[in-house]
């Protein structure tokens, strides 16, 4: 069956520190990667996807992440976190003949100013 | 445009109780897909809507159903309440295929006592 591994539950940074999150799934064919973000009282929001292509992603406020197929991985980087990246950062990953989404258990992200 | 709305927000039951929430999706998406969120799990694939028909269904219990409307508003019913169904579940809403982004309501807490 399908997983994906969040590494960190919980991650502490100073603000300008540089944030990687990983992201670890099992499954062996073609996949399309996602990182969603649910910052403080808000819904859940899509920060980034890869479907194929350049493996290098870019997203919303300054986010990429990177896909290492032969790694099974979709680590999240940030060269310099901000206070308002506070939030709680989900993996999901679909298989591409599979109508549902996979989801890490999350990495609650917190930025001391 | 308006947002992925879920009523209610809030609910509390008793074992063996049912209970049925409500997701209207965004106009113009055609899919709807249901997760569980608990604490350190993540988000749990409930199952996924698409023109009023189930296309995929997670590792849950029969207890655990949904249907899909010609207007896309979807229902899920959970019979026979357990006080481990307590969570918060989300709806997300799409364009029509899996890969597409979703959009996430902001949930229905449900309390089962």
């Amino acid at each position: 069956a399908q997983s994906v591994s969040q590494h960190n539950h919980h991650v502490i940074l100073s603000e300008a520190a540089s944030l990687e999150l990983g992201c670890n799934y099992s499954y062996g064919g073609t996949v399309n990667l996602f990182w969603y973000v649910q910052y403080p009282g808000q819904h859940l929001q899509l920060l980034l996807k890869y479907f194929s292509g350049d493996p290098l992603v870019k997203g919303i406020k300054g986010f990429e992440a990177e896909f290492i197929k032969s790694k099974f991985s979709f680590n999240l980087r940030k060269p310099s976190v901000q206070w308002s990246d506070t939030a709680e950062y989900f993996c999901a990953v679909n298989a591409n003949s599979n109508y549902q989404l996979i989801w890490g258990a999350g990495t609650k992200l917190i930025i001391k100013p | 445009k308006a947002g992925v709305t879920q009523t209610p927000r809030y609910l509390i039951k008793t074992r063996g109780q049912q209970v049925t929430l409500s997701c209207s999706p965004i106009s113009g998406h055609r899919s709807v897909s249901w997760y569980q969120q608990t604490p350190g799990q993540g988000l749990q694939f409930l199952f996924e809507y698409f023109s009023e028909t189930q296309r995929n269904k997670g590792n849950f219990p029969g207890r655990f159903s949904g249907r899909q409307f010609s207007n896309s508003r979807s229902e899920m019913n959970v019979s026979t309440l357990e006080l481990g169904d307590s969570a918060l579940y989300l709806c997300a809403s799409s364009l029509s295929q899996m890969g597409d982004e979703q959009f996430f309501g902001p949930g229905t807490r449900l309390t089962v006592l």
